[in-house]
């Protein structure tokens, strides 16, 4: 069971706009609407930041994003923050015997 | 609000099993799904299994034989069974709440290290 595919790195300057993306298959991220997003700072716990590709549960700023397109979906965040330095990871059902599957993560810099 | 609360961290030896808990509160148990995620050090997050509110389970291929998941309604807790631990199952261990396919609340985590 293969993680979905992330890059390790993504960085921007405050006040830009950056993306990551997260690529599986149709058996995964293509085939249901059912990506999440979660930021982990380093020694905490993951924070879920987007759930159904593109929702945001109450209290994450809408500087956050999702969006899917075929098999990759992409998380934006717009106005980067310091605080917004962390590690991303995506989350996709999947159909088969391993029901849930993570993306193997992105370090977002603050430059 | 809701809250997770895990059981402290474990020192296990190769081959042993260890048993985490999760213990709930500020929502209704019987409602929800509750996961196990693990983190290694220095690495991502792995999806291990989940377990409904009828206490049916599903595992992760990866740890097929090795883990139970088992949940107390009475006392509102989940538990984590790991066997057979080697030296590359040192992680965090975390439960997660699920909602809408997604995990909305994690437990604090904890560290089981194996080591002999």
């Amino acid at each position: 069971q293969s993680a979905l595919t992330q890059p390790a790195s993504v960085s921007g300057s405050p006040g830009q706009s950056i993306t990551i993306s997260c690529t599986g298959t149709s058996s995964d991220v293509g085939g249901f609407n059912y990506v999440s997003w979660y930021q982990q700072h380093p020694g905490k716990v993951p924070k879920l930041m987007i759930y159904e590709v593109s929702s945001r549960p109450s209290g994450i700023p809408d500087r956050f994003s999702g969006s899917k397109s075929g098999n990759t979906a992409s998380l934006t965040i717009s106005g980067l923050q310091a605080e917004d330095e962390a590690d991303y990871y995506c989350m996709s059902y999947r159909r088969g015997s391993t029901p849930y599957v993570f993306g193997t993560g992105t370090k977002v810099t603050v430059l | 609000q809701v809250q997770l609360v895990q059981s402290g961290a474990e020192v296990k030896k190769p081959g042993a099993s260890v048993k985490v808990s999760c213990k709930a509160s500020g929502y209704t148990f019987s409602d929800y799904f509750m996961h196990w995620v693990r983190q290694a050090p220095g690495q991502g997050l792995e999806w291990m299994g989940w377990i409904n509110p009828y206490s049916g389970t599903t595992y992760a291929q990866n740890f097929q034989g090795r883990v139970t998941v088992t949940r107390d309604t009475s006392t509102r807790t989940t538990y984590m069974e790991l066997s057979g631990l080697r030296s590359d199952d040192t992680a965090v261990y975390y439960c997660a709440r699920e909602s809408n396919r997604a995990h909305d609340s994690w437990g604090q985590g904890t560290l089981v290290t194996v080591s002999s």
